[in-house]
Order: structure tokens, then C-alpha cells, then sequence
């Protein structure tokens, strides 16, 4: 149990269009979303805090104009990068977390490359 | 946000045990320690967490340290496919229940 399935897993796109990715709970509802980038050799960077129904909560440093997040349904968020430029290529990683017991389970997606030509 | 310290990287014998330390002396009385690992270019793979008794499943042993100031995370056979960045957390209980990844430790598994 405890799947997330992030589509696509890879994409290359263009300067200046946007890239949609999406996160999908497949076998629980997630209470809430989480949003990560990873470049090389580096750790996973939070990116955003997604609830279903309301507004995404961003990091610090993170433009929320450009990182769009919509979480529509308890099983459904997605990332759209807006006018993409070679500095967004990076790794995003999408995680949905449930209660487990007294504490929470957190299950990640596989990723999603980006590359920006 | 409790902050993790860990050794950049470890490296164990294939069949041995893998103890990799993980060190969250400003954890707060309510946050659990988990452990996940990340195998190049994929998404992160849960192994276990806890809040202040040893657990233990199918794939690793934790063991918190009374004051729970520090914890191991123990691979009981490593194997090859083991070699990856694991990653100790301190889950923060305010701010949305959010993971902060630190830098974590590269464990090389060899032959």
C-alpha cells in the first residue's frame, strides 16, 4: 500500500513554456502535499506545503508565481512551472503524506527530470 | 525545525552490519526521528521511524538513545543494493508536519 505515482518522469521543454507535473495518491487520500527540488549531488529542498482546497504554502526564497501548485482533490496535486528557463532543470520530487498510528506516514513519488532548452 | 547531524559518508562490508549514526540533540519531546534512503535519480524510500523506543521491520533496526538526543539506524545484512544516501529527519510538529531533508550520509556497501 502507500503508492504515488508523479507523471511524467521525465521532460524536456522549452525556454518560456510551462511544464505541469503531477502527484497522485493512487491507493490512500493524502491529507497533505509536499512539493521538493533536488539538483545534483545535493539534497531534496522543500519547495511548498500543498492542502486540498486552499492555497499552497511556500518556502522561503520560493517564487510562488512561478511554481504554481493545485491541489484539486485528496489525491491529486500538481506542479506548473511557469515560463521555464535552463536554471529550473532540475529533479522535482512530490510526496503525500497520511496519519499512520500516532504519527504520519510519508510516501514519495519517483520524480520528475526537467531539463530546459 | 530540529536540526540532524550525520557523517557525510560510511562505507560497510557486503553481509555486515550497517550502523549509521544520526545526532538531534534540539529534538522536542513529541517529534519522531525517521529514515529514509535515496538510490541515484529516484524518489526517497521510507525504512522506519520512531519517537523514543527501538523499532524494528523488515528492513532496519532504530535505536533512539534514551534522552533522545541521537539515534542509529542499523542495516542487519547490508547488501549492494543498500549503497544509496540515507537520510535521518526530525519531523517538525509545527509548520504543516513537513519533512526537511538535510545533507545526509552516502553509505557504500562493498564487495
Amino acid at each position: 500500500g502507500a503508492v504515488v505515482s508523479q507523471h511524467p518522469s521525465r521532460v524536456i521543454c522549452k525556454s518560456g513554456t510551462s511544464v505541469k507535473i503531477e502527484c497522485r495518491s493512487l491507493d490512500f487520500q493524502a491529507t497533505t502535499m509536499f512539493w521538493y527540488r533536488q539538483f545534483p549531488k545535493q539534497s531534496l529542498m522543500l519547495m511548498a506545503t500543498s492542502n486540498e482546497g486552499s492555497k499552497a504554502t511556500y518556502e522561503q526564497g520560493v517564487e510562488k508565481d512561478k511554481f504554481l501548485i493545485n491541489h484539486a482533490s485528496l489525491t491529486l496535486s500538481t506542479l506548473t512551472v511557469t515560463s521555464a528557463h535552463p536554471e529550473d532543470s532540475s529533479f522535482y520530487i512530490c510526496s503525500a503524506t497520511r496519519p499512520q498510528g500516532r504519527s504520519y506516514g510519508y510516501t514519495f513519488g519517483s520524480g520528475t527530470r526537467l531539463t530546459v532548452v | 525545525d530540529a536540526k540532524t547531524t550525520q557523517p557525510t559518508s560510511m562505507d560497510c562490508a557486503e553481509g555486515r552490519a550497517a550502523n549509521l549514526p544520526c545526532n538531534h540533540s534540539t529534538i522536542s519531546g513529541n517529534e519522531y526521528v525517521y529514515w529514509y534512503r535515496q538510490i541515484h535519480s529516484q524518489g526517497p524510500q521510507y525504512i522506519i521511524h520512531g519517537l523514543k523506543n527501538n523499532e524494528t521491520n523488515e528492513m532496519a533496526s532504530l535505536i533512539i538513545t534514551e534522552d533522545r538526543k541521537s539515534s542509529t539506524l542499523i542495516l542487519p545484512h547490508a547488501t549492494l543494493r543498500d549503497t544509496a544516501v540515507y537520510y535521518c529527519i526530525v519531523r517538525s510538529t509545527q509548520y504543516g508536519n513537513k519533512l526537511v531533508f538535510g545533507a545526509g550520509t552516502i553509505l557504500r556497501v562493498k564487495s
